[in-house]
């Protein structure tokens, strides 16, 4: 199991970029790494997902360096709606989707 | 498309009460699951599914039972409540086990044992 080490809690502002960094330092050669978001009061919610390099959707990018040890979640242009809590997984299969703490983003106006 | 539908959404049980958590899916998902989230805490895998007939242990199923009967439901059995099972139970399926396959949460149930 690849145990993923992110920050407690961030704080941001609206209109700015937020980087979230996760490290996966086991990560395993067929890990994928993959971000979930959750509000209050509700299940998490697929954000992005990558293998390696950058992948970027209409919600986040997603940097992964060569060596895959960490990865940086990227939500530009922030607003009052992303705070929440985000999760970083590696791994693959229900066994191995470990849901750490996460962490709790709040946005201020 | 409803996706993932649990019920009830709240629920206050007594130490000893038994009860079912219910959890459905209309994607044809293969794969669910069943967790838990303590306050201020991550999801902790109870017990999944990947699919008719077969389940397994996650990494907290003591005190609960699944089964799968069919491929769209998958109810969460508490056979003796305990207070140390207040929680918030969410249920997931995905198509797959594969690590690209991508988990869809159903809202939640929130439960308090007295």
């Amino acid at each position: 199991l690849a145990k993923t080490t992110q920050p407690i809690s961030m704080d941001s502002y609206e209109g700015q970029e937020v980087n979230i960094t996760c490290s996966h330092n086991n990560i395993a050669t067929n890990d994928y790494i993959t971000w979930y978001q959750q509000f209050p009061s509700q299940g998490p919610r697929f954000i992005i997902q990558g293998y390696k390099t950058k992948v970027t959707n209409e919600v986040a990018s997603l940097f992964i360096p060569a060596d895959r040890k960490s990865s940086t979640l990227s939500l530009p242009r922030v607003s009052l709606s992303d705070t929440a809590v985000y999760y970083c997984l590696v791994g693959g299969g229900f066994q191995k989707l470990v849901f750490g703490t996460g962490t709790r983003l709040l946005v201020s106006p | 498309n409803a996706g993932v539908t649990q019920t009830p959404k709240f629920q206050v049980l007594k130490t000893g009460q038994s009860m079912t958590l219910q959890c459905a899916q209309d994607m044809n998902h293969e794969y669910m699951s069943w967790y838990r989230q303590d306050p201020g805490m991550g999801l902790r895998l109870i017990h999944y599914s990947v699919g008719a007939g077969i389940t397994d242990q996650g990494e907290v199923p003591n005190g609960y039972n699944v089964s799968r009967s069919t491929t769209e439901d998958f109810p969460l059995r508490l056979l003796s409540a305990a207070p140390s099972q207040t929680s918030v139970y969410f249920c997931a399926s995905s198509r797959s086990l594969a690590s690209t396959d991508t988990q869809y949460f159903g809202p939640g149930t929130r439960l308090t044992v007295l």
